[in-house]
């Protein structure tokens, strides 16, 4: 069974650093791309990056917004994947979730996604 | 950037009822279409890919369809456990990009 699992949220205060982790299992980890989400209260998704599995030479993409801040890691040894957070701002208060990507031509869909653990940024 | 709008934002029903919700892509994403299922407190669960492939263990009231920069999410008969908020995900491009939900809701 696929699982993932979250760990390291909490509260922070604006400019320190946070990193979290998604612990997997059920799978053969180093083969997927591994995906960061985020949900402010009350908001809809936002995607926040990814890192690509060794068959893809575990490359990295950001959105905007966390581009230069969030940094994306993994140790397939572990199988765990890491969301480091510098520089944090208020804004990047959200429900913090981990998944699974299955490749497609491009990009990514996503299919299965951890519980979820929450970073609240304020002073 | 690849913007994706759902509409509507609430969709009220009741059991039983067939319901859509369209997703609209602000250029062609082909068929790069996921939609996704979630309950308060709960994480999102993939529904369908590629615009109409159904994920495993999905029950069949739910389908997808169109291409282009058209897509729609159809329950055939709503069961008390649909009522969630439902979002789409293009991944044509990155930066990976979902609508901003619709709230399935109780008449």
């Amino acid at each position: 069974e696929v699982q993932l699992v979250e760990s390291g949220g909490g509260l922070e205060q604006p400019g320190r650093s946070l990193r979290l982790s998604c612990t997997a299992s059920g799978f053969t980890f180093g083969d997927y791309c591994m995906s960061w989400f985020r949900q402010a209260p009350g908001k809809g998704l936002e995607w926040v990056g990814l890192i690509r599995g060794k068959g893809y030479s575990v490359t990295t993409e950001y959105a905007a917004s966390v581009k230069g801040r969030f940094t994306i890691s993994r140790d397939d040894s572990k199988d765990i994947a890491y969301l480091q957070m510098n520089s944090l701002n208020t804004e990047d208060t959200a429900i913090y979730y981990c998944s699974r990507g299955r490749a497609a031509i491009i990009s990514y869909y996503f299919d299965y996604w951890g519980q979820g653990t929450l970073v609240t940024v304020s002073s | 950037d690849i913007q994706m709008t759902q509409s509507p934002s609430t969709l009220s029903a009741s059991v039983g009822d067939r319901v859509t919700i369209t997703c609209r892509a602000s250029q062609s994403i082909s068929s790069w279409l996921a939609w996704y299922q979630q309950k308060p407190g709960k994480a999102p669960n993939l529904l369908i890919y590629q615009a109409s492939s159904l994920e495993s263990g999905v029950p069949s009231r739910f389908s997808g369809s169109g291409s282009g920069t058209e897509f729609t999410l159809t329950i055939s008969s709503l069961q008390p456990d649909d009522f969630a908020t439902y979002y789409c995900q293009q991944y044509n491009s990155f930066p990976c990009s979902f609508g901003q939900g619709t709230k399935l809701e109780i008449k």
